[in-house]
This record gives C-alpha cells, sequence and structure tokens, in this order.
C-alpha cells in the first residue's frame, strides 16, 4: 500500500524559499503523476503543481514564477520549492499521487508557517 | 480562469440523502472527481470519473453528471459523513478545485 509523507521546516521566513520533500514508500515513484497541493487556514484546496517521473512539470498559473518541482527517483522523493514566500502562504501543504486524473493517494498534510 | 463552483454549505438530516453539486463549463468534456476532508485530516477520494467510487468507500456515496453540473450524493447520510467536499476537475493541463462545500448533518 503506498504511502506519501511529506518533510521539511515548519517556520520559514518572509522572502526566503520553502523547501519540502515528499517521500514515497509501498511503491515506486517511477510512475504515475505525483503533485502537490495547499490548503490555507481555513481556506480549500489549492493546487500548486505535478511532476512526471521523467521530470515533467506543470504549475499553477499563478505560483508559476515562484513553483519549482523536481523528483529524485533514486530516492523514490518529490519535492518543492516556493520562493519569495510572504504570510499568504502559510498553509499545510500535501503531496499526492495521480494516477489518472484524480488524487488517490495523499499525506498527512505538513503546517508551513511564514513569519519572521 | 476556469471555475468550478459549489455551495458554500449543505445541511441534512440523519438517514437523509445529501446532493452537492458542482458546476463549470469543462465538466462537459473533462470527469470530475470529489473529495471528503474531515476536520484535522486529509482529503480523501470518494468519488473519481464522475461516477466510479473508490474501493472502501461506502456505497452510499455516489456520482452523477448532467450538462455542466457534477453531483456527489450521499444516501442514508451519517453523522460521521459530517465533513468538507471538494470537487476536482481539469483546464487544459492544469488541476481545477471548487471552492468546498461544509455538509452539515444535524
Amino acid at each position: 500500500q503506498v504511502q506519501l509523507q511529506e518533510s521539511g521546516p515548519g517556520l520559514v521566513k518572509p522572502s526566503e524559499t520553502l523547501s519540502l520533500t515528499c517521500t514515497v514508500s509501498g511503491g515506486s515513484i517511477s510512475t504515475y503523476f505525483w503533485t502537490w497541493i495547499r490548503q490555507p487556514p481555513g481556506k480549500g484546496l489549492e493546487w500548486i503543481g505535478y511532476i512526471f517521473h521523467s521530470g515533467n512539470t506543470n504549475y499553477n498559473p499563478s505560483l508559476k514564477s515562484r513553483v519549482s518541482i523536481s523528483v529524485d527517483t533514486s530516492k523514490n522523493q518529490f519535492s518543492l520549492n516556493l520562493s519569495s514566500v510572504t504570510a499568504a502562504d502559510t498553509a499545510v501543504y500535501y503531496c499526492a499521487r495521480i494516477p489518472s486524473g484524480y488524487m488517490d493517494v495523499w499525506g498527512k498534510g505538513t503546517t508551513v508557517t511564514v513569519s519572521s | 480562469s476556469y471555475e468550478l463552483t459549489q455551495p458554500p454549505s449543505v445541511s441534512v438530516s440523519p438517514g437523509q440523502t445529501a446532493s452537492i453539486p458542482c458546476s463549470g463549463d469543462k465538466l462537459r468534456e473533462t470527469y470530475a472527481s470529489w473529495y471528503q476532508q474531515r476536520p484535522g485530516q486529509s482529503p480523501v477520494l470518494v468519488i473519481y470519473e464522475n461516477t466510479e467510487r473508490p474501493s472502501g468507500i461506502p456505497e452510499r456515496f455516489s456520482g452523477s453528471i448532467s450538462g455542466n453540473t457534477a453531483t456527489l450524493t450521499i444516501s442514508g447520510t451519517q453523522a460521521m459523513d459530517e465533513a468538507d467536499f471538494y470537487c476536482q476537475a481539469w483546464d487544459s493541463s492544469t488541476v481545477i478545485f471548487g471552492g468546498g462545500t461544509k455538509l452539515t448533518v444535524l
């Protein structure tokens, strides 16, 4: 059974880069698409972007200038970098698997707070 | 930009049927998926490809599509079904979520 686990700093300073990693266990990352989604406090879900195991990516147009997603197949991990963060980037960040147009496995989420 | 529209809230009595609509023009040409999110938990896929139910999801959850509106229906609603529900679809190669609907069972 595939499981996903997000990891990374829980506190990031304004203007710095938020970096998170999602570790895939119980299955290979070398298939399907893999995605990042976030949820600001008390708000809805916002898609950030996705990556294929080959490295092909696509990002939310509203975040595209600040987002980078990469994959490390040797570690069965994929990562998120979000640059120039502000308080508006404070959220719970989820990673998930996309087998075919839907997200069938989600991580537990990690809370990231942007504050000095 | 493309949007999916959901009502902010829906209320239902225990044992009754709850219907949550999600509207958007792209639903005429792309599949809708639905996620349940209980407080403090990760979202869980309950319906994919408009009408398909993943293994482990109770049969009382069903999905339908008519024109540009996808609907999640919960039959015989239970107290444990109280949660936020989100629809999701695609616009070209980007993922779109609806704003979410809070289902209250009272």
